[in-house]
């Protein structure tokens, strides 16, 4: 159980596109999604928070116009990357909680962004 | 705050000796601490966590750890490597009752035959 899946696992883009990348959690409601970056050989740095319903908490120096979160369901969570840049390529890495476990995150396999 | 620190960003060993991955954290009050594995290419699997119950935790794959408070310490183990432990991995502290974690900068643990 509590297996959260992330489309696409891969992918490039030119600079100046957005791509959009989908966080679910297959077999559980998650009330609370978090939205990670990692950079090569780095740590996972938290990008934002979101509920279900409600805006997403970004963390200080994330910004908010370019990284795009929506939760708007109980098993779905999306970022959207606006006007990539090459400096954004990255690991993206999701997470959800469940109601009866706020104290433990499951996380994604994460999606490799690569801004050409 | 909170800040997790692993010691050693990488560590080799030989398949079949022991495993030794350090983190020290700093927290003002009472942390809940995990330890992740990465796999290339995949997601965070995690191994263990402590959350104020019984100090020396037990994990999937053989690994433990030891939560020292006076130590402030949270050091990962296993008695024999096995390949397949290459990996990555993350010590974690979250504060309190909040569901932030804050994450080590990991340890590239290296298994040779």
């Amino acid at each position: 159980g509590a297996v959260v899946s992330q489309h696409p696992s891969r992918v490039i883009c030119k600079s100046g596109t957005s791509v959009k990348i989908e966080c679910r959690s297959l077999d559980f409601q998650a009330t609370t999604m978090f939205w990670y970056r990692q950079f090569p050989k780095q740590s996972l740095m938290l990008m934002a928070t979101s509920n279900e319903g409600s805006k997403a908490t970004y963390e200080q120096g994330v910004e908010k116009d370019k990284f795009l979160i929506n939760h708007a369901s109980l098993t779905l969570s999306t970022l959207t990357v606006t006007s990539a840049h090459p400096e954004d390529s990255s690991f993206y890495i999701c997470s959800a909680t469940t109601p009866g476990q706020s104290d433990m995150q499951f996380f994604g396999p994460g999606t490799r962004l690569t801004v050409l | 705050a909170q800040s997790v620190t692993q010691l050693d960003s990488h560590v080799s060993v030989s398949e079949g000796t022991p495993v030794l991955l350090r983190c020290n954290y700093s927290s003002s009050y009472s942390p809940s601490l995990f330890w992740y594995v990465q796999h290339p290419n995949k997601g965070l699997q995690l191994l263990l966590k402590y959350t104020s119950a019984a100090t020396l935790v037990k994990g999937i794959n053989g690994f433990e750890a030891e939560f020292k408070k006076s130590e402030t310490s949270f050091h990962l183990t296993k008695p024999s490597a096995h390949m397949s432990d290459a990996a990555e991995y993350f010590c974690v502290v979250r504060l309190g009752g909040y569901s932030t974690l804050t994450f080590g900068k990991g340890t590239m643990l290296l298994v040779s035959p």
